[in-house]
C-alpha cells in the first residue's frame, strides 16, 4: 500500500530534551516537507527536500533540523524542544515538486511540558 | 508573497442545505487544492484545479476555480452528515516548491 508513515504518533516530552520524529514513504517520491499544524493558523511548512540530500527552509524552521541521507526517509528533529513546538506534526511527500498533490502521513501529536 | 484564506473558518449548517466556502489567495497560482481533514485524521485530497474556469465534483462536493478573481469555491450540495470535517484549500506557490494553506474550515452538519 503507497503510504507515508511517521513514528511516533504522540509524544509526551519535557523541554530541552532532544526528539526524532521519523518519516518514510513507498511511492518513491523526491519531495517531502514537514508542516506543523496550529488551532487558527492551518498548516504551515517547516523544512522541505527536494531530493537526497537536499533540504531548505520553509516558514517557520526555528528550532527544527532535518536531513535526507536516503529517499524514502525525511525525519525531523528537534534539539531542545520547548512548549511552543507542542503541535500536530505533518510529513508530507509528492511526485516531484512542492506544488504536485501531496499525501500527508498520519500525523505526529507532540506535547512538550 | 503568497497567502491564502478561507472564509467562514466555522460552519454549522443543517443535512440537506447547500453552501459555498471561500478560498482567496493573494498573488499568481498556478493550482488550487482542496484537502479534507477528519477529527483526529490526516488530510486526504480532494481536487486539484490547474485552469481558470476548471469545476471538479465528486458527490455532493464541486470546486471550481476563477483565477481572474483569485477565489476558488467549494460548493456542498444536500449537505449529510458524513462531510462534517474541515476542508483546507492549498495554493501553490510558483516557483517556490510549496504549497501555502488556508486556515482551514471546520464544517458541523447537523441532522
Amino acid at each position: 500500500e503507497a503510504q507515508v508513515t511517521q513514528n511516533p504518533r504522540y509524544l509526551i516530552t519535557v523541554t530541552g530534551k532532544k526528539l526524532t520524529v521519523t518519516c518514510s514513504q513507498n511511492m518513491n517520491h523526491e519531495y517531502m516537507s514537514w508542516y506543523r499544524q496550529d488551532p487558527g493558523l492551518g498548516l504551515r511548512q517547516i523544512y522541505y527536500s527536494m531530493n537526497v540530500e537536499v533540504t531548505d527552509k520553509g516558514d517557520v524552521p526555528e528550532g527544527y533540523k532535518v536531513s535526507r541521507k536516503e529517499k524514502r526517509n525525511f525525519p525531523l528533529i528537534l534539539e531542545s524542544p520547548s512548549p511552543n513546538q507542542t503541535s500536530l506534526y505533518f510529513c508530507a511527500s509528492s511526485l516531484l515538486a512542492g506544488t504536485d498533490t501531496q499525501y500527508f502521513g498520519p500525523g505526529t501529536r507532540l506535547t512538550v511540558l | 508573497e503568497l497567502k491564502v484564506e478561507q472564509n467562514p473558518l466555522f460552519l454549522s449548517m443543517q443535512e440537506g442545505k447547500n453552501y459555498t466556502i471561500y478560498c482567496n489567495y493573494s498573488t499568481t497560482s498556478d493550482r488550487l487544492y482542496w484537502y479534507r481533514q477528519d477529527p483526529g485524521k490526516s488530510l486526504e485530497s480532494l481536487f486539484v484545479l490547474l485552469s481558470n474556469g476548471a469545476v471538479k465534483q465528486e458527490g455532493r462536493l464541486m470546486a471550481s476555480l476563477d483565477t481572474k478573481a483569485r477565489l476558488s469555491t467549494l460548493h456542498i450540495t444536500a449537505a449529510v452528515h458524513d462531510l462534517s470535517a474541515t476542508y483546507f484549500c492549498a495554493a501553490g506557490q510558483v516557483g517556490a516548491q510549496k504549497l501555502v494553506f488556508g486556515q482551514g474550515t471546520r464544517l458541523t452538519i447537523n441532522p
